[in-house]
């Protein structure tokens, strides 16, 4: 099986775009979340999609958002970028996402850079 | 709340040493348990886990143990090596939460 896809592995932007970034889950997996990692916070959850709808949400300004295809999978948009977006964007899939047991399977992420 | 408390790095060891990295949980219900490793460049690889209490999660030479008495789930690894290398992260995750907590993660860095 092909693993989690991520698109595009790296990003230069400058304060006040725009960007959008894609995540394609396993096949069969329905859970898509994202989380951002900086190397003075960490790991830190973004949000999470099932069937299309979000379910869960993280303590991220409204600046993020995301959604989610039928086909399972996922965009994240941030708009009007700062300095401080600058990060590693890291999509994993599950098959449920609801249960303790549910696996995440993490793809290789997107580096932003925010100039 | 849940959280997730991990040994604070860099951890130095030389090729061949013995391996702990201590994690542990705070959590409410029964959470899974997870470790994850990081290579550099690269996104987030799982490598081990385990799902209840006694479980023992293992992989490509790494064993962990959930021991729920002291809520810990610390990893080993009896003889390291140079490619070993890299961040490693312990992360919980409860039902219905829908995303995992983190640990801070632990860089290890083995010498020749």
């Amino acid at each position: 099986k092909a693993g989690v896809t991520q698109t595009p592995r790296y990003l230069i932007k400058t304060r006040g775009q725009q960007v959008t970034l894609s995540c394609s889950p396993i096949s069969g997996h329905r859970s898509v979340s994202w989380y951002q990692q900086t190397p003075g916070q960490g790991l830190q959850f973004l949000f999470e999609y099932f069937s299309e709808t979000q379910r869960n949400k993280g303590n991220f300004p409204g600046r993020f958002s995301g959604r989610q295809f039928s086909n399972s999978r996922s965009e994240m948009n941030v708009s009007t970028l700062e300095l401080g977006d600058s990060a590693l964007y890291l999509c994993a899939s599950s098959l449920d996402g609801g249960p303790a047991t549910d696996t995440q399977y993490f793809g290789p992420g997107t580096r932003l850079t925010v100039l | 709340g849940n959280s997730v408390t991990q040994m604070e790095g860099p951890v130095t060891l030389s090729e061949e040493a013995f391996l702990t990295i201590n994690c542990t949980y705070t959590a409410t219900g029964y959470p899974s348990l997870f470790w994850y490793v990081q290579y550099p460049g690269e996104g987030l690889q799982l490598l081990l886990k385990a799902t209840k209490a006694d479980d023992k999660g293992s992989n490509k030479g790494f064993e962990a143990t959930y021991r729920k008495e002291t809520t810990s789930f610390h990893l080993e690894k009896g003889s390291v090596q140079v490619s070993d290398s890299a961040v490693y992260f312990c992360a919980l995750k409860v039902n219905s939460n829908y995303q995992l907590i983190w640990g801070a993660g632990t860089k290890l860095i083995i010498k020749p």
